[in-house]
């Protein structure tokens, strides 16, 4: 049972645009979320965080927005740089408890 | 300096082997976890430590048995391997169990044969 979704396994976008990535969560109980990212053979690496009584955050480039009524999170990219071509996971917890998303790769095309 | 080391980073055996993971964090965190990644990329918590005490345990056969000698440090230990054990098995830590964000290690590849 997936309590947190990412729907799309893969992106692509032109170097300089902006990247969306989705994640659908179905606990309303969650009240924490963050984004990791992660490059092949290593481990996640944690981008940026929400707490449930903000709905946006930003960290230089990055931006994550949350919609609590729909259950949704997204993280902005802003502008995308090759770099940033990586699998990126959303997570959401209550607190102590943390479940993972399945991932989305993204890839900027230079 | 690396933060959250694990080793090895590669592990191939038989099945019914006995296999050991070690962990170790030098961020000075006061918890840590397992967490195994499966062939469809989910990634999933097992256990967590906080000062050396089990807090999470999530539904893992009994063959998965996790210590920790002290807050620096959390091992697994897998008993009687089954081919679905293959995965990657990502050790992390966070600074407390509560609203924290975790480091993770590189993963160790398992492989059963």
């Amino acid at each position: 049972d997936q309590q947190v979704k990412q729907n799309s396994p893969s992106l692509s976008v032109q170097e300089g645009r902006i990247s969306i990535l989705n994640c659908d969560y179905t606990n309303s109980m969650f009240d924490y979320f963050l984004w990791y990212k992660k490059y092949p053979a290593e481990g996640p690496t944690f981008l940026i965080s929400i707490s449930s009584i903000k709905d946006k955050n930003e960290d230089g480039r990055f931006t994550v927005f949350l919609n609590k009524s729909a259950k949704h999170l997204s993280l902005h990219i802003v502008p995308s740089q090759p770099g940033d071509s990586a699998v990126y996971f959303c997570a959401a917890s209550t607190g102590n408890q943390f479940y993972f998303g399945t991932g989305t790769s993204l890839t900027v095309i230079p | 300096d690396t933060a959250v080391s694990q080793t090895p980073k590669y592990l191939v055996t038989q099945m019914g082997n006995d296999k050991s993971i070690k962990c170790e964090q030098n961020l000075g965190h006061d918890t840590m976890y397992w967490y195994k990644q499966d062939s469809k990329k989910f990634l999933k918590i097992m256990f967590s430590y906080n000062n050396k005490e089990l807090i999470i345990n999530e539904t893992v056969p009994n063959r998965f048995s996790p210590k920790s000698p002290d807050k620096a440090h959390l091992n697994l230990h897998i008993n009687s391997l089954e081919l679905g054990d293959s995965a990657v098995y990502f050790c992390a830590s966070s600074q407390d169990s509560y609203y924290q964000p975790q480091h993770f290690g590189d993963g160790t590849r398992l492989s059963i044969l």
